[in-house]
């Protein structure tokens, strides 16, 4: 079945930095497209951003430029969210998901979500 | 643009309930409208997708529609059960950018 599995959670200081994997499995990766989102404790989602998974180009919403970026290893079927420079506000549950089909906007699966915990 | 809905709602077991979903800017029928259910500690899975499409395996108990006068998106579950507390998050997206509205969480008691 088409499933998407996400690294384990992370642990770091202020400053450092961190990359979460999103592996895919059940189709072909390159036909789908992949988003990232965020979700601090409490709080709602938001749109990170997305990679276009045959192209490998990336694009980053308002407020995710800079220290975060989107890369792809399309050999083992696998994306990649790397954030540098990590602050305090961070600390969220970040999220992978797959376009549902080319070319929709509906996202189905999700990964089961990574934990990114930012404290000195 | 952005996406508003109520913070809350709250239901009775077997009635129905509509969670709303305003767009602030644009028409909110130029774009499809989607909506992901999200239960404490498991990640969001889709309901309604297309604006009112259901996938298989949701019941027809979800329903999505679109109303062009309010500039809204509603989601209704009716014949609520207590495994239908979550919370409820609408999305849209226009040319460059995915909106995600602040969720609305569904209490069935």
């Amino acid at each position: 079945q088409v499933q998407l599995v996400q690294s384990g959670s992370e642990l770091r200081k202020p400053g450092a930095s961190v990359k979460i994997s999103c592996q895919a499995s059940g189709y072909n990766f390159n036909m789908y497209a992949m988003i990232w989102v965020r979700q601090a404790p409490g709080q709602g989602l938001e749109w990170m951003g997305w990679i276009n998974t045959n192209t490998g180009n990336p694009t980053y919403a308002q407020g995710f430029t800079g220290r975060f970026v989107f890369s792809l290893d399309t050999s083992v079927s696998t994306a990649y969210l790397h954030i540098s420079r990590l602050q305090t506000e961070d600390t969220a549950i970040y999220y992978c998901a797959r376009a549902a089909a080319p070319r929709t906007n509906w996202f189905d699966p999700w990964g089961q979500g990574t934990l990114v915990t930012v404290s000195s | 643009f952005m996406l508003t809905q109520p913070h809350s709602v709250s239901e009775s077991p077997g009635k129905t309930v509509t969670i709303s979903c305003t767009r602030t800017s644009g028409s909110i029928a130029s774009k499809y409208v989607e909506w992901y259910q999200q239960r404490p500690g498991s990640s969001p899975t889709i309901v309604i997708y297309d604006d009112d499409q259901r996938p298989s395996g949701v019941p027809n108990r979800f329903f999505g529609s679109v109303d062009s006068f309010s500039n809204s998106a509603s989601l209704t579950i009716s014949g609520l059960k207590t495994e239908d507390e979550a919370v409820y998050y609408c999305q849209s997206y226009d040319d460059t950018t995915l909106v995600f509205g602040g969720g609305t969480k569904l209490t069935v008691l």
